[in-house]
């Protein structure tokens, strides 16, 4: 398996609504990351976890909760959003090659749209 | 604060023509650089990555060289496709030794015409 799968592809939800993004890699990778991405607009890095634990927070607002609950899987929960946190949202992994470089591998991505 | 900055914003060429897009990043203390390729909607899928030690990576029709010390990346597609027609994105890489930040550019959208 050399994928990440981000479920679900598309997401509708209130401003009041409680939901939850999923990804999940079988890859042994130790690194995930959640990054967000606005139309025509590159990806912008949310969240990275390493070895299962939170290493970077970039500022994000606490109406999104990211959570690992083991190496494979990564969640990011999402409650009290507003329009403009429609986005697409992208999970990634990452190893350490031999090279040293963490090489990442993308999910296709959950479109989420905040009515 | 790194910046990433990809030229030509948009690129339209007809089928068949050799083609270079551009990336230029502000501080050259980075581990690697990727090129991803982006469908509309989509995910990133991952064409070539650079290690900071080297000078360019070459993938069938794709190659790509860094100019590390210049702070200067190119991607050239020989022959090109309808089917390359997407957004190009460049990516520097920062970060720990687990994991990596990438900071992406804006993005060459490219259109080949049949």
């Amino acid at each position: 398996d050399t994928e990440v799968t981000q479920t679900p592809k598309h997401l509708v939800m209130g401003m009041t609504n409680k939901k939850s993004l999923k990804c999940e890699q079988h890859m042994g990778h130790r690194a995930m990351y959640w990054y967000k991405q606005k139309a025509k607009k590159p990806p912008e890095l949310m969240f990275v976890y390493s070895y299962e634990k939170l290493s970077i927070n970039e500022s994000v607002p606490s109406r999104f909760s990211p959570e690992c609950p083991n190496s494979s899987l990564l969640n990011l929960h999402l409650h009290a959003l507003q329009p403009e946190d429609s986005a697409l949202y992208l999970c990634a992994s990452s190893y350490q090659g031999r090279s040293g470089a963490n090489v990442l591998t993308f999910g296709a991505g959950s479109r989420l749209t905040v009515l | 604060k790194q910046e990433v900055t990809q030229i030509p914003a948009a690129l339209s060429v007809p089928e068949g023509e050799n083609l270079v897009l551009n990336c230029s990043f502000t501080d050259s203390a980075i581990y690697n650089l990727q090129w991803f390729r982006q469908d509309p909607g989509k995910g990133l899928t991952s064409l070539l990555l650079i290690q900071s030690s080297q000078r360019e990576q070459t993938s069938g029709r794709l190659n790509a060289s860094l100019d590390k010390s210049s702070g200067r990346s190119t991607l050239y597609i020989a022959a090109s496709q309808p089917g390359d027609s997407a957004t190009y994105l460049c990516a520097v890489s920062g970060g720990s030794s687990g994991y990596s930040t990438l900071t992406f550019g804006k993005g060459t959208m490219l259109l080949v015409s049949p």
